[in-house]
């Protein structure tokens, strides 16, 4: 089993609908998630971050944290073809200093007018 | 402010050569990372450097290799180079060390081994 754990889809939702993406991971110790957006061709670009159990709002995303069930998402309101992108989830098992992150191998998302 | 420079974008080796690619991170800088990308296996950390020491290391064999010197610019090596280490090589910089929150990641290096 791969320490995080994502759905390669593809994730097909219609324009201005939610999108939501899921990730799960195996280590208890994380303490720090992030996710990643990543156009075809290009590097990944960090879009959200969150540490702590509960929601986190960034403008169109939030991401949600439940450490008790090692589940982390992404959800994507009013999504829009732009965000038709392949999103990353990473998760950090240290703190502080200590940087080890883990990837998942990423959810494709495609928003279709 | 100039992004994270990786050089060359695109690298055709044999195998058994070895390999030198070069990330110039963003200005204030002084952490880089380096990761490679497969369809396969996703994106997977390589290694860290902060003030020109390697702080944080993910499991590649030793064949992978870096520095990082005092304008923070940082080089990663492969040796013996094996087909199945044909890739997209990435590398990130961030202010500090660890600093995952403020990562910024290059174009990368693409590596085909044949």
């Amino acid at each position: 089993q791969k320490e995080v754990e994502q759905n390669s889809g593809p994730l097909s939702v219609p324009e201005g609908a939610i999108a939501s993406l899921n990730c799960t991971y195996s280590d208890r110790g994380s303490q720090s998630f992030f996710w990643y957006r990543q156009y075809s061709g290009k590097s990944p670009e960090l879009i959200m971050s969150i540490y702590s159990n509960g929601d986190k709002e960034d403008g169109r995303f939030t991401a949600q944290l439940n450490k008790a069930s090692q589940y982390v998402s992404l959800l994507i309101r009013d999504s829009q073809p732009s965000d038709s992108a392949t999103y990353l989830c990473a998760v950090k098992k240290g703190t502080g200093g200590s940087y080890i992150p883990t990837f998942g191998r990423g959810t494709s998302l495609i928003v279709h007018p | 402010k100039a992004g994270v420079t990786q050089t060359p974008r695109y690298l055709i080796k044999t195998r058994g050569q070895q390999v030198t690619l070069s990330c110039s991170p963003i200005s204030g800088h002084r952490s880089v990372s380096w990761y490679q990308q497969t369809p396969g296996q996703g994106l997977q950390f390589l290694f860290e450097y902060f003030s020109e020491t390697q702080r944080n290391k993910g499991n590649f064999p030793g064949r992978f290799s870096g520095r990082q010197f005092s304008n923070s610019r940082s080089e990663m090596n492969v040796s013996t180079l094996e087909l199945g280490d044909s890739a997209l090589y990435l590398c990130a910089s961030s202010p500090g060390q660890g600093a995952v929150n403020q990562a910024f990641f290059g174009q990368g290096t693409r590596l085909t081994v044949v």
